[in-house]
Formats: structure tokens, C-alpha cells, sequence
């Protein structure tokens, strides 16, 4: 089973400031990742699929990138909107898994 | 407009049963693969099962496996778990996730959820 480790936990920012959270696949899942976010009592929202690919109607400041075992996404600028949980997914195979969760805090 | 819509959620004691559906509708149902993935709470998202488009491949997370069942009625556009011996640590709010399309298990449209509450 591949397991995904995403870091940091929790991160404090403010408006505006660059966001980066990681992930890192237990082995290599080519570009088989996507991010989700998560505000709370929400259901989840497609971010980026395929490593590095923004779902239609995602603002351009979510960006990500990565391949083999390691994966990041970045927000370019923090948006009072963007104050949420993050995860990682891989589709590589099954079972599916997720990263733990980043929750990105003011 | 895609919309998913999960019912059958409750408080059930350890070791009973219950069945989740998810009404699906705003795309072709019988095209896509569907998913369950629950949420402990205050807990990360798990992974539980997907079962095919044609309802031949049916996947399930080892936590379940050979508890849940996971099937699809395309007449109806729905998609059901059937949950049984059911355990306090399956307490969770469950979704209801469409995958992205053939072969790319990504979720990219999700249900509201429905909370299963397993206690005595």
C-alpha cells in the first residue's frame, strides 16, 4: 500500500503570504497526485489533479508540481478564503490514500 | 449541475448494519466510477471503496473489506454502501465522491456527507 506524508501540519500565515505544503509518496506514483481543500463542515474541493494540473475554475494562484515521490502545492498569495485544510491524494493505485492533512491557519 | 445527495446516515449500535445511498445527478451516471470516503471527526479523509463504471471492479480499504459492500443501481443513478458489523471506529461522516473519469481515480465532485454514528 503507498502511504502519503504530508507536511508541515499546521502552518500560520497571513494574507498574502506564499504558502508551500508538501507531500511524499512511500514510493514512486509518476504524477498520480491531487490536492484537495477542505473548509470545515464542508466537503472537500478538487484543486490540482495529475501533479500539476488545475480543475477548471481553481484561481491560478494554487499551484503545484512534483513527480516519482514528491509532491508540492503552493498558494502565491494567501486569500481570506484560503484559510483551510489541504490534502494529498494518490491515484496511483489501489487502495486510494491521502496525506494527513495541512491546516493552514491565520 | 453535478449534484450528489447521500441519505441513510444515523446512530447504529456495534454490530448492526446500515446502508448509505447517494441520488446522483447533472452528468451521465452510467460513465464514471463512484466512490465512498469518510471522515472521522476532527480526523483526516480515508479512503474506503470505488466501484466501476459497468459495476465489475469493486475496490474496498482493508479497514472494510469483507464488512461493506459497495454497489450501483445505473437505472436509478445511484450508488449505495451496504455496511455491516459495523464498529465504533467506523463512526464517520461518509461522502459520496464521483471520480474524474476513466481510469483517473481522482474526486472531483463531492456529496454534502452523512454522518454514522456507531455507539451503544
Amino acid at each position: 500500500d503507498i502511504q502519503m506524508t504530508q507536511s508541515p501540519s499546521s502552518v500560520s500565515a497571513s494574507v498574502g503570504d506564499r504558502v508551500t505544503i508538501t507531500c511524499r509518496a512511500s514510493q514512486g506514483i509518476t504524477s498520480s497526485v491531487a490536492w484537495y481543500q477542505q473548509r470545515p463542515g464542508k466537503a472537500p474541493k478538487l484543486l490540482i489533479y495529475a501533479a500539476s494540473t488545475l480543475q477548471s475554475g481553481v484561481p491560478s494562484r494554487f499551484s503545484a508540481s512534483g513527480s516519482g515521490t514528491d509532491f508540492t502545492l503552493t498558494i502565491s498569495s494567501l486569500q481570506p478564503e484560503d484559510f483551510a485544510t489541504f490534502y494529498c491524494q494518490q491515484a496511483n493505485s489501489f487502495p486510494l490514500s491521502f496525506g494527513g492533512g495541512t491546516k493552514v491557519e491565520i | 449541475e453535478v449534484q450528489l445527495l447521500e441519505s441513510g446516515g444515523g446512530l447504529v449500535q456495534p454490530g448492526g448494519s446500515l446502508r448509505l445511498s447517494c441520488a446522483a445527478s447533472g452528468f451521465t451516471f452510467t460513465s464514471y466510477a463512484m466512490s465512498w470516503v469518510r471522515q472521522a471527526p476532527g480526523k483526516g479523509l480515508e479512503w474506503v471503496s470505488t466501484i466501476s463504471s459497468n459495476t465489475i471492479g469493486t475496490y474496498y480499504a482493508d479497514s472494510v473489506k469483507g464488512r461493506f459492500t459497495i454497489s450501483r443501481d445505473n437505472s436509478w443513478n445511484t450508488v449505495f454502501l451496504q455496511m455491516n458489523s459495523l464498529r465504533a471506529d467506523d463512526s464517520a461522516v461518509y461522502f459520496c465522491a464521483k471520480l474524474y473519469k476513466g481510469g483517473w481515480y481522482y474526486f472531483d465532485y463531492w456529496g454534502q456527507g452523512t454522518l454514522v454514528t456507531v455507539s451503544s
